[in-house]
């Protein structure tokens, strides 16, 4: 089954670090450039960052520029974003999201095909 | 805030026919980047519903269409459904910063 599963959120006290993972299966993952996502409790959905195929482009959102790092092990199938110094308006649910273009050369231009059902971040002391 | 506006709220009768916009700039849309478009229902991850401007994925109905032209791309929900109530987003890239963007949202009520 094609899937992405987000772990590693919680609770977190402003100011502290968290390191979000996003495990996948049931296809190529090296092959295809992924991002994460978030959406603050009833609000819409914000782009946070973002990595092609084999880690040579990498994008962050200005709100979060400084703060936060994205990474890929394609070895292990795996995504992760380390969010550093924390703040409020860091809460929300984190979705793992896949492109849709096989090794895209142009980051973040391309669909989303296939999402995770995310984990929940809420900072908050 | 985004810089793809969509209204926040569209409305319909089951099978009558709503229209949801996403307008953008020169630097999103109009600079010709690609719309995608995403549906998701009450307490469920976002789904691809367009891709490319015009696609539809394998297994979206055919009363989904989409269109886009200069800086706007708009949504088409022909002979609306019970179940098509859901948010909807617009997404494209915005070379001023250098990333990927989402429109507002537009809830849509099957009245």
């Amino acid at each position: 089954e094609v899937q992405l599963v987000e772990s590693g959120g919680g609770l977190v006290k402003p100011g502290r670090s968290l390191r979000l993972s996003c495990a996948a299966s049931g296809f190529t993952f090296e092959y295809y450039g992924m991002h994460w996502v978030r959406q603050s409790p009833g609000k819409g959905l914000e782009w946070v960052s973002g990595v092609n195929w084999n880690s040579g482009s990498i994008d962050y959102a200005d709100s979060v520029k400084g703060r936060v790092t994205i990474s890929r092990d394609n070895a292990k199938n795996s995504l992760y974003l380390q969010v550093h110094s924390l703040r409020a308006d860091d809460t929300g649910l984190y979705f793992c999201v896949k492109e849709k273009k096989t090794r895209g050369t142009a980051l973040g231009r391309y669909a989303f095909d296939m999402w995770g059902r995310g984990t929940m971040v809420t900072v908050a002391s | 805030q985004s810089v793809l506006t969509q209204p926040p709220s569209v409305s319909g009768a089951p099978g009558q026919r709503v229209t949801i916009s996403c307008t953008g700039s020169s630097s999103n849309i109009g600079a010709r980047y690609d719309v995608h478009w995403y549906q998701q229902p009450p307490e469920t991850a976002p789904k691809l519903l367009i891709f490319d401007n015009t696609n539809r994925p394998s297994g979206v109905p055919d009363r989904f269409s989409a269109s886009k032209s200069g800086a706007s791309a708009s949504l088409v929900i022909s002979g609306l459904q019970a179940e098509d109530e859901a948010d909807y987003y617009c997404q494209s890239y915005d070379s001023i910063l250098s990333g990927t963007v989402f429109g507002t949202g537009t809830k849509v009520t099957v009245l």
